[in-house]
């Protein structure tokens, strides 16, 4: 089993739909939690960093529920532009980064 | 606004030959990363320093690969023999510091095929 696990999708929505994707995570003693951005053939880039109290930026909104260790991503109002997928990041404390696999979105119109 | 550079942006290469592949991170950024991506995969930490030294390289394949950040800026990563296997796009990135909560920006990558 891999430590850090997402949907696969792809998941192809419709503009303006709303779309969650979920990440669960293995190793208890993870610590920080993020959720990039990867364009095709392109770097990853930060979306947001997830909070114990959940965080919000704009559209989306991203939760952390550490008793069932996931984390999940809300997308309100799909747009075109926010085709991507979206990789689960997981820190164990400094040393250790590990990405998930990716949900890929498609968003259509 | 400060970029992470890598060169080459593309390489092709023979089996058995060596490869070395650069990366400048941001100015002032203490934390290097040297990621390995395949296809359809997420990021794979090869390599992490702090400085000039490394502090996290257990999935770096040491019987081949090779990397360092001698005055703790810019960082080699070399392959030697390359495999057919090591195909993938090769990703730095670069904190400000070390610490789970520092966001990580990456450099454009070098896409590596193996023949």
């Amino acid at each position: 089993r891999k430590e850090v696990e997402q949907d696969p999708g792809p998941f192809n929505v419709p503009e303006g739909a709303t779309v969650a994707f979920n990440c669960t995570y293995s190793n208890s003693a993870s610590q920080s939690f993020f959720w990039y951005r990867q364009d095709c053939r392109k770097e990853p880039k930060l979306l947001m960093s997830v909070y114990s109290s959940g965080n919000e930026d704009g559209r989306f909104t991203a939760q952390l529920n550490r008793a069932s260790q996931y984390i999940s991503l809300l997308i309100r109002d799909s747009k075109l532009s926010d085709s991507a997928t979206y990789l689960c990041v997981v820190n164990r404390g400094g040393f250790k980064t590990i990405f998930g696999a990716g949900t890929r979105l498609f968003v259509k119109a | 606004e400060a970029e992470v550079a890598q060169s080459p942006r593309y390489k092709i290469t023979e089996k058995s030959q060596a490869v070395a592949f650069w990366c400048d991170p941001i100015s002032g950024h203490a934390t290097l990363y040297w990621y390995r991506q395949i296809l359809g995969q997420g990021p794979e930490l090869l390599v992490q320093f702090q400085d000039e030294s490394v502090v996290d390289d257990s999935q770096l394949p040491k019987d081949r690969f090779s990397a360092e950040r001698l005055k703790g800026v810019d960082s080699t990563l070399k392959i030697q023999p390359a495999e057919l296997g090591d195909s993938a796009m090769y990703l730095c990135a670069s904190s400000l510091a070390l610490g789970g909560t520092y966001e990580q920006y990456f450099g454009p990558g070098t896409r590596l095929t193996v023949t």
